[in-house]
């Protein structure tokens, strides 16, 4: 069965320059999660998006945006990185919000800032 | 407000011991899902249960177990005679069942579990 896909699995970006990382969802997902977990924490959320329209927002930095393509694949983009934002994020999927519905996760983007 | 406490931050076991790992959680929602998910060292966030809030049965697959009471918000994961490669993070998540929250995950602290050969 096709999985949540996010690309790329690892990056290394030097401070002040820029990251995009990209998740396709399952196919026919509707929802998309983003999510930041640092080392050793929990997994906290970003930014969700439900049929293309931002559903959602948490503690995103104003430095991140994101958006949800008609694909339904999303891309969350980084700018003036700090070392603070080194970090596994997650993209997880899902039909109608969750609702009724599980979530899938991929498999993240580690990114690491130097 | 939503929240989600794993009060054990680590836990260590010696093979074949039973562990379990305690979940809590707040909402003010009526309706809500609960799941665990496992993050093993090589990172991947891997499913393991899904529940919401009107099914109170308590489930087992194979060696694993869960209760949920919701007299006491608790939601807790035993491992039956536990073996190393259940070694890893366990995550503790609610979703509120809110249309303005759009389904977002809320995750506890997490436990991590050590089981030694």
């Amino acid at each position: 069965a096709a999985g949540v896909i996010q690309s790329p699995r690892h990056l290394i970006k030097e401070k002040r320059e820029t990251a995009t990382l990209k998740c396709y969802p399952i196919p026919r997902h509707d929802t998309v999660y983003w999510y930041q977990q640092g080392p050793g924490q929990d997994p906290q959320f970003l930014i969700s998006f439900y049929e293309k329209m931002q559903s959602d927002k948490g503690s995103i930095p104003d430095r991140f945006s994101a958006q949800q393509f008609s694909d339904y694949h999303s891309e969350l983009n980084m700018s003036s990185l700090e070392l603070g934002d080194s970090a596994l994020y997650f993209c997880a999927s899902s039909l109608e919000r969750g609702r009724n519905y599980g979530y899938t996760f991929g498999s993240g983007t580690r990114l690491t800032v130097v | 407000a939503q929240k989600v406490t794993q009060a054990q931050t680590e836990i260590s076991v010696v093979e074949k011991e039973d562990v379990t790992l305690d979940c809590v959680y707040e909402t003010r929602d009526t309706t809500y899902y609960l799941f665990w998910y496992k993050q093993p060292p090589s990172g991947e966030l891997v499913f393991l249960i899904r529940r919401n809030s009107f099914d109170e049965q308590n489930e087992i697959s194979g060696r694993y177990s869960w209760n949920f009471q919701k007299s006491t918000s608790s939601f807790n994961f035993t491992i039956t005679a536990s073996q190393v490669v259940d070694s890893a993070v366990y995550f503790c998540a609610l979703r509120a069942d809110d249309y303005n929250q759009g389904g977002k995950l809320i995750f506890g602290q997490g436990t991590e579990l050590s089981v030694k050969p």
